[in-house]
């Protein structure tokens, strides 16, 4: 099975702040790595998927790259609605979660 | 549009077995994959399995001696069915529809593993 390493596990950040999340699989999962969203007692919600194309609704601040086994998402300028739980997910070969981010307000 | 919803037992005792539904909407089971995943409470998330539009199954390695995910796609329904239960299978249980087209996932339904 194909695992999935996310960090940090925790980010403090302040509204306008640039951040930065980071996957690394256990091997090469060919561009197959959505990014999540989730708020506290919600479903999560899809941000980013296939490693760089955006959710439709989703604000052009989050965006994604990268290739072969290193992934990150990126939020250019956070606002107060972005504090939240990120996670990556690989479906190149079934599918596994990153462990998570907590993103919350320095 | 399309929705799924999750239902079941709220409280199963250990060693029982969880058997959970996942009613859809909005699209046919013929045509799309129906995954399961959960997330312990304050925990990350974890794939348990797919069904995909065709019956086949995958289930995690993890979880594979104790899950079982089927469907009845006249009833637009998903099954899964996970056997030996512990306390560390409390977790809120979602099914979601996740592929290019879109994300959809259900609101879930939290199981609690408890004498």
């Amino acid at each position: 099975d194909i695992q999935m390493t996310q960090s940090p596990s925790f980010l403090s950040a302040s509204v306008g702040d640039r951040v930065t999340i980071n996957c690394k699989a256990s091997q090469n999962i060919n561009k197959y790595l959505n990014w999540y969203q989730q708020k506290l007692g919600e479903a999560p919600k899809r941000l980013i998927y296939n490693t760089n194309n955006l959710q439709t609704g989703i604000p052009s601040r989050f965006s994604g790259s990268g290739s072969g086994t290193d992934y990150t998402l990126t939020i250019s300028s956070l606002q107060p609605e972005d504090f939240a739980t990120y996670f990556c997910l690989q479906h190149n070969s079934f599918r596994t979660f990153g462990g998570g981010t907590k993103l919350e307000l320095k | 549009q399309v929705q799924l919803k999750e239902s079941g037992p709220g409280l199963v005792q250990p060693s029982q077995t969880l058997s959970l539904t996942c009613t859809v909407a909005g699209f046919s089971l013929t045509s799309y994959n129906v995954h399961w995943v959960r997330q312990p409470p304050g925990k990350g998330l974890e794939w348990m399995g797919v069904i995909w539009n065709t019956g086949g199954t995958r289930y995690n390695s993890a979880l594979k001696s104790r899950l079982s995910i089927s469907k009845d796609t006249s009833k637009s329904q998903v099954f899964l069915k996970m056997n030996s239960l512990q306390t560390e299978d409390t977790a809120t249980y979602y099914c979601a529809r996740s592929n290019w087209e879109g994300d959809y996932w259900g609101q879930g339904v939290m199981v609690t593993v408890s004498s």
